[in-house]
């Protein structure tokens, strides 16, 4: 069974303190890793897929990173804009469409 | 502009009734997804649908039922027989080759 455990549950930063969420993941054969960020009450947005181990995508403060077991969000000088949760979703090649979700983590940035 | 909407933003339900989330795309995708998320939980697969008149069961799909006659809209009916409906439904879109899905902005449903 495909298994998603994402750390810390919650985090709480100071503005400009930089961190890394952490998306553990058990799955038969990786097809594709996804982070979604969350706003109270608003539904997942997109920010990245990652396909391979050793691969990375960055976006303003974000960079993602994965290898074979886990991958992580590093936020580099967070800003209070920062403040979400999110969410890491693997889906395996013997799947299908199905995604296999974490329960996320949530991060309240501090100004 | 293109997107995924979801109506309504808050739905009530009576006990015994059955009601219906609607969920439209316009971006042309062939694929549909209803999920669930409660607190503490992941998002929870309920149906999916690759294609117009064809949909599956994901992992919750008791006391729910999905149609889809039409490319952009797949509407969720949840029915007197879901015994714990309070919860955030979400919709989400996949395009055709690529394999990332693209949510909706939620309806919470609330139980009177």
């Amino acid at each position: 069974e495909d298994q998603v455990t994402q750390s810390p549950e919650a985090l709480r930063l100071q503005e400009g303190e930089s961190s890394s969420l952490n998306c553990s993941y058990t799955v038969s054969g990786l097809r594709g890793l996804f982070w979604y960020r969350q706003d109270p009450g608003k539904g997942p947005e997109f920010l990245f897929t990652l396909y391979s181990a050793g691969e990375e995508k960055e976006k303003e403060r974000l960079k993602a990173t994965l290898t074979k077991k886990e991958s992580f969000l590093h936020i580099t000088a967070p800003k209070p804009e920062d403040s979400a949760t999110y969410l890491c979703a693997v889906q395996a090649e013997s799947s299908g469409d199905k995604l296999t979700f974490g329960t996320g983590t949530r991060l309240a940035v501090r100004p | 502009d293109g997107g995924i909407t979801q109506s309504p933003k808050y739905l009530f339900r009576k006990e015994g009734q059955n009601v219906t989330l609607s969920c439209e795309q316009n971006l042309n995708h062939d694929a549909m997804y209803w999920y669930r998320q409660d607190p503490g939980q992941g998002l929870r697969l309920i149906y999916y649908s690759q294609i117009v008149n064809d949909f599956q069961k994901g992992d919750i799909a008791e006391g729910y039922s999905v149609s889809r006659e039409k490319k952009e809209s797949f509407p969720l009916t949840v029915t007197s027989a879901q015994k714990n409906p309070t919860a955030f439904y979400l919709c989400a879109s996949r395009g055709t080759g690529v394999e990332t899905q693209y949510f909706g902005p939620g309806t919470r449903l609330l139980v009177l």
